[in-house]
C-alpha cells in the first residue's frame, strides 16, 4: 500500500514565525502536492512537484514556499506565519506526471497560528 | 468560472439502507472523476474512479454513475455500514490539463 506520511498531526505556531510541514512517500511517486482544507472551500492545491528540485505554484502560493531535494520528500514552508494560514494542510502523491492520477493523501496536519 | 459542488452537505441514512450522494461539475472537459472518502482526524482516501468514456463503474459496495448531458456524478453505496459514515466528496481532472478541482464534501451520517 501506498504509505504519506506527514512529520506533524498538530502544530501550534506564533504570528511571525516560520514553519516547516513536511511529507514522505515510500512509493517512489514522481508527483507530490501541498493542499490546505478549510470547511466549505475543499482542497485547495498550494504548490506541487512533479520531479526532484522541481516546484509549480498551484492556486494559493503567496505566503508559502516549498522544497524538494529528494524524491520522496515535500516539505511545504510558511517563512512568517500569519493567523489566516491556520488550516488543515494534506501532502498527496501520485505516481505519472499528471494531475489525473490518483492522489495519495497523508493524514494531514492541522495547523494554529496564533 | 470551474467548480465541483455538491447537492447536499449533509446526508442521514439508516444502517443498512442505500445512500446516494450527488456531485455537479462545471467543467465539460474534464474527462476523469474521482470520488474519495475522508473519516474524521484522516486524510481523503481513494473510493472509486470513472473516465468520461463510461457512465457507470462499480466496486466493493460502491458505484459511480457520471451523466455527461447534465454533467452530473454520484456515488452510491449499498448497504450502508457505521463504518461509511465520512465526508464524501468528488473530484475531477483533464487528462489534458494539469488540475484536479476538488468539491467541498458531503458530510455522511450513519444511523444504527
Amino acid at each position: 500500500d501506498v504509505k504519506v506520511t506527514q512529520s506533524s498531526r498538530y502544530l501550534v505556531k506564533r504570528t511571525g514565525e516560520k514553519v516547516f510541514l513536511e511529507c514522505v512517500q515510500d512509493m517512489d511517486h514522481e508527483n507530490m502536492f501541498w493542499y490546505r482544507q478549510d470547511p466549505g472551500l475543499g482542497l485547495r492545491l498550494i504548490y506541487f512537484s512533479y520531479d526532484v528540485k522541481m516546484k509549480e505554484k498551484g492556486d494559493i502560493p503567496e505566503g508559502y514556499s516549498v522544497s524538494r531535494e529528494k524524491k520522496e520528500r515535500f516539505s511545504l514552508i510558511l517563512e512568517s506565519a500569519s493567523t489566516n494560514q491556520t488550516s488543515m494542510y494534506l501532502c498527496a502523491s501520485s505516481v505519472e506526471k499528471g494531475f489525473w492520477e490518483t492522489q495519495y493523501f497523508g493524514p494531514g496536519t492541522r495547523l494554529l497560528v496564533l | 468560472g470551474e467548480s465541483v459542488g455538491l447537492h447536499l452537505p449533509t446526508l442521514s441514512v439508516q444502517e443498512g439502507d442505500n445512500s446516494i450522494i450527488n456531485c455537479a461539475y462545471s467543467n465539460s472537459a474534464s474527462d476523469y472523476f474521482i470520488w474519495y472518502k475522508q473519516e474524521s482526524g484522516k486524510g481523503p482516501q481513494f473510493i472509486i474512479d470513472i473516465r468520461s468514456n463510461m457512465d457507470k463503474r462499480q466496486g466493493q459496495r460502491v458505484t459511480v454513475l457520471l451523466n455527461k448531458t447534465v454533467k452530473h456524478l454520484s456515488l452510491q453505496i449499498a448497504a450502508t455500514q457505521p463504518g461509511d459514515s465520512a465526508v464524501y466528496f468528488c473530484a475531477e481532472a483533464n487528462t489534458g490539463g494539469f488540475k484536479t478541482i476538488f468539491g467541498a464534501g458531503t458530510r455522511l451520517f450513519v444511523k444504527a
